[in-house]
């Protein structure tokens, strides 16, 4: 079965600094990635998805992630990080022939001003 | 609001009652997720409706768990004799056959006093 691993519980940058975000993932088949955004007491929200085709995939709010199949990572990045993005973040693997989408525990970033 | 919506947003219950969870999917999704969400946690996979039939069902769901979807729309998940284990957010969420995204309600947030 398909599982993610998110390294680092926290993260926490400077406003205007590299936002990364660290997910690799674990399938027996191709899989679909995802990262999602969960601000407090709510749902999830697509930030971006890898399912075929370039690898480097862009997303929503100036957040990017690159399907490394080597590597079995999806990291998240933004280049420069703004107080809204202050939020918990998580990786998400799909595999293509089942419909059980499995999730990380989770990353919470920290933006300090 | 054309989301997907969750009813109620929070229930405080005493242990031993039982719950319902409501959940309306986007109009024309015929998959639909229920998840639960534990603090610290990331999301995870409880049951899956196609239709109003329950194709897979995790381990997590015990025999005091229940979810039904009838006529294929809106879906609800009883939880019969609530234990303080079971508070937690459920999430649900929904996608159209052929879709990779799944879209999230806001979540329940069912504590267990």
């Amino acid at each position: 079965a398909q599982s993610v691993t998110q390294l680092g519980s926290h993260v926490s940058v400077s406003e205007g600094a590299l936002v990364l975000l660290r997910c690799n993932y674990s399938s027996s088949v191709p899989p679909y990635l995802f990262w999602y955004v969960q601000y407090p007491n709510q749902g999830l929200q697509l930030l971006l998805k890898y399912t075929t085709g370039a690898t480097l995939v862009k997303g929503i709010n100036g957040f990017e992630a690159e399907f490394k199949k080597s590597e079995t990572s999806f990291h998240l990045t933004k280049p420069s990080a703004h107080m809204s993005d202050a939020a918990e973040y998580f990786c998400a693997v799909s595999e293509r022939n089942n419909n059980d989408m499995r999730f990380g525990a989770g990353t919470r970033l920290t933006v300090k001003p | 609001d054309t989301g997907v919506s969750q009813d109620p947003r929070h229930k405080i219950t005493k242990r031993g009652q039982n719950v319902t969870f409501r959940c309306d999917p986007i109009s024309e999704h015929n998959r639909l997720y229920w998840y639960r969400q534990t603090l610290g946690q990331g999301p995870e996979f409880l049951t899956y409706f196609q239709n109003e039939a329950q194709l897979e069902k995790s381990r997590l769901l015990s025999d005091r768990f229940s979810a039904e979807r009838p006529k294929g729309s809106f879906s609800t998940l009883e939880i019969q004799r609530t234990e303080q284990g079971d508070s937690a957010m459920y999430l649900c969420a929904s996608r159209p056959t052929g879709t990779t995204e799944a879209f999230f309600g806001q979540g329940t947030r069912l504590t267990v006093v």
